[in-house]
């Protein structure tokens, strides 16, 4: 049973990086059928995609976020990581690790999801 | 960027069914996935590819995908199916996911 655990800062300042890592257990982000990636949601409101990775490294991110999106795998902790920088207020929200089993399949684990609060 | 259009809400009385759209420019010709989701929790997969039901999901739960809109039924509604739902696809180019606005069930 796969299992994902989001860490990272609940509380970071405006214009400033969030870096979140997601840690995998269970599974290994190394094999080549799996996408690891990161879904957001600010409180009351709908899910926002924002990237994923594959085993290989390769990315797809938001169009929306592109410029301020980097997700990025470490196989030798076996997780995976985002940063989003610039931040302002409407990065609040309830951000999420979750895998999906090949393309374009649904996401079918998801982590507890961890907060993010941006303000001074 | 493609759009999907959910009802904000639909309520339904116990024991009956019900219906959610998720309507996109032909659709149809997507893969449509659609998740519950309860409040505090992540969400969870209910429909894969428009109309396959994941292991443990009650065969209550059943979804189809024609012109512009698919849709997800729940036949036999109960108490316990008041969530949020929301549909996803793959944007035009398929290097995107895109979520509907999602749609909260309320079960009268």
């Amino acid at each position: 049973q796969v299992q994902l655990q989001e860490s990272g800062p609940g509380l970071v300042k405006p214009s400033q990086t969030l870096s979140l890592t997601c840690s995998v257990s269970g599974g290994s982000i190394s094999s080549g059928r799996y996408y690891w990636t990161w879904i957001r949601q600010p409180a009351g409101q709908g899910l926002e995609w924002i990237g994923r990775i594959y085993a290989s490294g390769n990315t797809n991110y938001n169009p929306s976020l592109k410029s301020r999106v980097t997700i990025s795998l470490d196989r030798s902790k076996n997780h995976f990581s985002l940063t989003v920088s610039s931040l302002t207020a409407a990065d609040t929200a309830v951000y999420y690790c979750a895998r999906s089993a090949g393309h374009p399949n649904a996401v079918d684990y998801w982590g507890q999801g961890t907060l993010v609060t941006v303000s001074s | 960027s493609y759009v999907l259009t959910q009802p904000p809400s639909v309520s339904v009385a116990p024991g009956k069914t019900a219906r959610i759209t998720c309507g996109g420019n032909n659709i149809e010709r997507k893969s449509v996935h659609w998740y519950q989701q309860k409040p505090g929790q992540a969400p969870v997969v209910v429909i894969s590819f428009d109309s396959d039901r994941p292991s443990g999901i009650p065969e209550r739960y059943s979804g189809s995908n024609s012109g512009n809109a698919a849709t997800l039924t729940i036949s036999r509604v109960e108490a316990g199916d008041e969530a949020d739902y929301y549909c996803q696809v793959w944007g035009d180019g398929g290097d995107y996911v895109v979520f509907g606005g999602g749609t909260k069930l309320t079960v009268l």
